[in-house]
């Protein structure tokens, strides 16, 4: 079955230190690959995605992913947070002609001074 | 340009009851999707409509389910209501269909079912 892990439920780091957010998925084929970001109370925005070519992916507030076939994986990196970037992170995947996203359990991203 | 709307943001209702939530999507979208979203589950996929017709299905069951209007506006409804159907549903416009284009969320319709 067509699925998404982020094996990291909850993550703390310091404001200014450098951010990684790990995403694995399990699909037939190299599926479509986005990060969501999800602040509290409010719906889901998008920060990146990735279908196919360069895999290293720039998306918004500074945020990058990397593809990486052999590991199936597609994970997100900050080099520099800030405190605004508290806030739940969902990875999500999706197949070519499906609508439908499989999305993480998510992350959690606490920031401390 | 607004946003994605979602009406209302609070519901309480108790088991067995029946309930209707509304999007409304961008401007211009022609597809909007429904997700439910709960602490033990995460997001799941209910349905996404394009055109007035449901192209795609989640594994819920009968009891959801959902219709869009000739101006894109979408309503999901849920009958006999159970504890388990306590969450955040969501709703996400695109201006077409396929993953290729981007999705915008509304901020969801919080349900709790007593």
């Amino acid at each position: 079955a067509q699925s998404v892990t982020q094996p990291d439920i909850h993550i703390t780091v310091s404001e200014g230190a450098s951010l990684e957010l790990r995403c694995n998925y399990s699909y037939g084929a190299t599926p479509y690959l986005f990060w969501y970001v999800q602040s509290p109370g409010q719906g889901l925005q998008l920060l990146l995605k990735y279908f196919s070519g360069d895999t290293l992916v720039q998306g918004i507030k500074g945020f990058e992913a990397e593809f990486k076939r052999s590991q199936s994986s597609f994970n997100l990196r900050k080099p520099s947070v800030h405190w605004s970037d508290a806030a739940e992170y969902f990875c999500a995947a999706g197949d070519f002609g499906n609508e439908k996203l499989t999305f993480g359990t998510g992350t959690r991203l606490t920031i401390i001074p | 340009k607004a946003g994605v709307t979602q009406t209302p943001r609070y519901l309480i209702k108790t088991r067995g009851q029946q309930v209707t939530l509304s999007c409304s999507p961008i401007s211009g979208h022609r597809s909007v999707s429904w997700y439910q979203q709960t602490p033990g589950q995460g997001l799941q996929f209910l349905f996404e409509y394009f055109s007035e017709t449901q192209r795609n299905k989640g594994n819920f069951p009968g009891r959801f389910s959902g219709r869009q209007f000739s101006n894109s506006r979408s309503e999901m409804n849920v009958s006999t209501l159970e504890l388990g159907d306590s969450a955040l549903y969501l709703c996400a416009s695109s201006p077409g269909q396929g993953l290729n284009e981007k999705l915008f969320f509304g901020s969801g319709t919080q349900l709790s079912v007593l």
